[in-house]
């Protein structure tokens, strides 16, 4: 599967846990944003890394929230002390940037995290 | 500050129809943008974009409309069809600042026999 592969698909944890999502983007990309989509709202941009740089970050909460795209491996979004509020769909995206860049974004299926 | 603006949560339309769903944006600095289509449990796919040199863009049964002026795209289907039920999402950017998308908040269209 050539797609962006988000895993897992479905995360519960209690409040005040950790929560980790991973994100593998399209081959070929360099280029991940995280949304997250709260129920009954739409995509809420929060980070964009390349590799191993974080570019924007400016949807991200203060607190709680981190990403990293490392230069092996995976992107992973971090949830630290997990709050009801933080339950949602995490959609991560891949882009091919540069002179490839078609301006669409390809999205995985999102991770669902419920916290109880 | 909501950037782009989906004014209509839901839209139901009959099948063979015209199903119109409209966008708003505030950004003048957006020069691309885009409609991503959404099934429950799903990811959004990519369903047609639109430059800012452009002010219509077909691809099949889909077809964006761009009104610059108005800052205001618009997404015709036709004829519509059941399979096309769905959250219709509107998004923008600044291509040249390779920057992110920003969405609206979508449409979520009904197509019934």
């Amino acid at each position: 599967n050539a797609g962006v592969m988000q895993n897992p698909r479905h995360l519960v944890r209690r409040r005040g846990q950790e929560a980790r999502l991973r994100c593998s983007p399209m081959k070929g990309h360099s280029h991940v944003y995280w949304y997250r989509q709260l129920p009954e709202e739409g995509l809420k941009f929060m980070v964009y890394l390349q590799k191993e740089n974080i570019i924007d970050e400016s949807g991200m909460p203060k607190e709680r929230f981190s990403a990293e795209f490392p230069k092996e491996g995976p992107s992973i979004l971090r949830i630290q002390q997990v709050v009801r509020g933080d339950s949602a769909a995490y959609f991560c995206a891949s882009s091919q940037q540069g002179e490839s860049n078609t301006g669409e974004l390809f999205f995985g299926e999102g991770s669902r995290l419920t916290v109880l | 500050d909501q950037q782009v603006k989906q004014n209509s949560p839901s839209l139901s339309v009959q099948e063979g129809r015209i199903s119109i769903l409209n966008c708003d944006y505030t950004n003048s600095m957006f020069d691309y943008f885009l409609w991503y289509k959404k099934y429950p449990a799903e990811g959004p796919t990519f369903l047609i974009s639109i430059s800012s040199i452009k002010d219509k863009n077909e691809d099949g049964r889909f077809t964006v409309f761009l009104n610059k002026s108005a800052k205001h795209l618009s997404l015709h289907i036709v004829p519509s069809q059941p399979g096309d039920s769905a959250v219709y999402f509107c998004a923008a950017s600044n291509i040249i600042a390779a920057d992110k998308l920003i969405f609206g908040t979508g449409t979520r269209l009904q197509v019934f026999p």
